[in-house]
């Protein structure tokens, strides 16, 4: 079973910030976390992850709040093309779970 | 970059009918896996390999087979399809089984049976 919890359905306007957040109460020491998105009908795509510091690269943001029991994958200035599943994921040993994790919907 | 390719994209299958689901990397990752996604699901782990002749089950392997010849491919074998079967099916690899190593994922078969 996925260790995550996201809301389901999220919105975006084209242009804003997407503020996408995850809470994984029960994280232990080694456990990353990881961002991965699925835009329909194609494969997950690797986002972002860290283990206790912020994180960012060309794509998006990642905060981990100092207890590490939740996260926020930031998405800078959302467009049409960010609409996708975005998926949390805890993972210490290869091990992936995927959840159900939220859809983002970005409008013009 | 070609990454991971999968093929075939699509397939329909009969009950009872075999059927082997290519996977190939060119990125020289030690890691590979299978995951397959059902309507409106995650992905759960069928089965995976550390390397060339090294196997192991993941979630989900009943019904699937594996092999692991090469470091390049990882096929995956449907020995008695089953309508239980239809689902959509994503080979991942990594370079290593570091936890800091991101999995890099195909764009899925896409396999009902009828």
């Amino acid at each position: 079973d996925a260790k995550t919890t996201q809301p389901p359905s999220m919105d975006c306007a084209e242009g804003r910030a997407a503020n996408l957040p995850c809470n994984h109460s029960t994280i232990s020491g080694n456990e990353y976390v990881y961002w991965y998105r699925q835009i329909h009908s194609q494969g997950p795509q690797y986002i972002i992850h860290g283990l206790k510091n912020n994180e960012t690269n060309e794509m998006a943001s990642l905060i981990i709040t100092e207890d590490r029991k939740s996260s926020t994958l930031i998405l800078p200035h959302a467009t049409l093309r960010d609409t996708a599943v975005y998926y949390c994921i805890v993972m210490e040993n290869n091990d992936m779970r995927f959840g159900a994790g939220t859809r983002l919907t970005v409008k013009p | 970059n070609a990454g991971v390719t999968q093929t075939p994209k699509f397939r329909i299958l009969k009950i009872g009918q075999s059927m082997t689901l290519q996977c190939t990397q060119d990125m020289n990752h030690n890691y590979m896996y299978w995951y397959r996604q059902d309507p409106g699901m995650g992905l759960k782990l069928i089965y995976y390999s550390v390397g060339a002749g090294i196997t192991d089950k993941g979630e989900v392997p009943n019904g699937y087979n594996v092999s692991r010849s090469t470091t390049e491919d990882f096929p995956l074998r449907l020995e008695l399809a089953a309508p239980s079967q239809t689902s959509v099916y994503f080979c991942a690899s990594s370079y290593s089984d570091s936890p800091n190593q991101p999995q890099h994922f195909g764009d899925g078969t896409r396999l009902s049976i009828l």
